[in-house]
């Protein structure tokens, strides 16, 4: 079955970096594009980035870009997220999820907790 | 715009109909999807596409659209509905995505 796991989360200082990984099983994963979500403490869902199943393009959400680098490793079924100049603001639960068919997120991870303090 | 509305909150009581609604400019040309939440769980796909559930998802939960507006409807609502529910969709350059902020439904 699809399973997609997230690790990598923690405390960090303001202006420090994390890397998140998804590792994920129980499909191709290089057949889908992937994306990151996430979930502030007590707030809605808010999108974060996609990449496309191979790898060459990458879309960002607003409040992320030119600081978070999504990328893939399609040989490892691995997906990443580069976290930089972290703020407080991007404290939250960080979903990776699988795009299906280029229409829905159809499974998602359980998620992992960043927070950003000093 | 590249934004998506939901009402905070709806109530239902037992058994009965419920409709939520997301709306936003971008359901004029992209579906919406909607996805469920219950506290400290991930988000679960119920209603993707124009009206497509995915496996496990019971008939009760069904959706229609007209003009900017996307509405899931759930009948014969349970107490197990209870959740947060967000609709998502693309934004109108078809490469972002964008979440509504979501409906707490609230089961009486």
């Amino acid at each position: 079955q699809v399973k997609l796991v997230e690790s990598g989360g923690g405390v960090v200082q303001p202006g420090r970096s994390l890397r998140l990984s998804c590792a994920a099983s129980g499909f191709p994963f290089s057949g889908n594009a992937m994306h990151w979500v996430r979930q502030a403490p007590g707030k809605g869902l808010e999108w974060v980035a996609v990449i496309w199943y191979d790898g060459t393009t990458t879309y960002y959400g607003d409040s992320v870009k030119g600081r978070f680098t999504i990328s893939r490793d399609n040989s490892k079924n691995t997906l990443y997220l580069q976290m930089d100049s972290l703020r407080a603001e991007d404290t939250a639960l960080y979903y990776c999820a699988r795009e299906e068919e280029g229409e829905t997120l159809d499974y998602w991870g359980q998620g992992t907790l960043v927070t950003v303090s000093p | 715009s590249s934004e998506l509305t939901q009402d905070p909150a709806v109530s239902v009581a037992l058994g009965q109909t419920v409709r939520i609604t997301c709306q936003g400019d971008s359901l004029r040309v992209y579906s919406a999807n909607w996805f469920q939440q219950k506290p400290g769980q991930a988000p679960r796909l119920v209603i993707y596409g124009k009206n497509n559930r995915p496996s496990g998802i019971p008939d009760r939960f069904s959706v229609s659209s007209s003009g900017n507006t996307s509405s899931l409807t759930l009948t014969g609502t349970r107490a197990e509905d209870e959740a947060d529910y967000y609709c998502n969709s693309r934004d109108s350059s078809g490469n972002h995505v964008v979440f509504g902020g979501g409906t707490r439904l609230t089961v009486l």
